[in-house]
């Protein structure tokens, strides 16, 4: 168990439907990040938090959105879905925001688009 | 722009056997890197990461990595397979300063034979 928590753990809605992906940070990091990862795509970084600000944008699609509450706990909206979302979404944290730090991975929200 | 290659997305070994799992990095910083080990339906678990210090890094199960830097390698190795080592392995290396995002390889998925 990383200590990070995601949900729900599997999401199955309809194109055109928008959700929420929750994931909750191990106690004391304070850096947030999304992963995607498809079988086409492999594992693609979307974004980066650091207590409450964005700090790094990847390959993320203007459909999605992100935030991380004063709590810490980091939100992934997704909206106007596709089939092509269809996806499993990782959540990981870290202590700090540095090249060396360890990211710690949630169990991850699997999400399909019907 | 931090890339990583892993050759083989498939590799078989016996129970017993060398694991040997390849990793070429390109970095244009001076790289950290790291090894992530994921089980069928779960988040990635970190084995083992490389950031500067000796070049010979011990992980968690038996397995090491060595940074080679005149070869921009490093490579995943474990003495002796054991079944409960089949699984997928991910090499990553950490993004630039303000954005510390991990690239990940293809993944290369290990089977034991028995």
């Amino acid at each position: 168990d990383s200590g990070v928590t995601q949900t729900p753990k599997h999401l199955i809605t309809a194109t055109g439907q928008r959700v929420t992906l929750r994931c909750s940070p191990r106690s004391g990091d304070l850096s947030v990040y999304w992963y995607q990862q498809s079988l086409d795509q492999g594992l693609q970084f979307l974004i980066q938090y650091y207590n409450g600000e964005e700090r790094a944008k990847g390959n993320i699609l203007e459909r999605f959105s992100a935030q991380q509450f004063p709590d810490l706990h980091s939100e992934l909206n997704l909206s106007s879905l596709e089939l092509g979302d269809s996806a499993l979404y990782f959540c990981a944290s870290s202590e700090q925001s540095t090249r060396a730090d360890t990211q710690y991975f949630g169990p991850g929200t699997r999400l399909t688009v019907l | 722009a931090q890339s990583v290659t892993q050759l083989g997305s498939h590799v078989s070994v016996s129970e017993g056997a060398l694991v040997l799992l390849r990793c070429n990095y390109s970095s244009s910083v001076p790289p950290y890197l790291f090894w992530y080990v994921q089980y069928p339906n779960q988040g990635l678990q970190l084995l083992l990461k490389y950031t500067s210090a000796a070049t010979l890094v011990k992980g968690i199960n038996g397995f090491e990595a060595e940074f080679k830097k005149s070869e921009t390698s490093f490579h995943l190795t474990k003495p002796s397979a054991h079944m409960s080592d089949a699984a997928e392995y991910f090499c990553a290396v950490s993004g630039s300063v303000g954005n510390e995002k991990l690239t990940f390889g293809t993944g290369t998925r290990l089977t034991i034979i028995p």
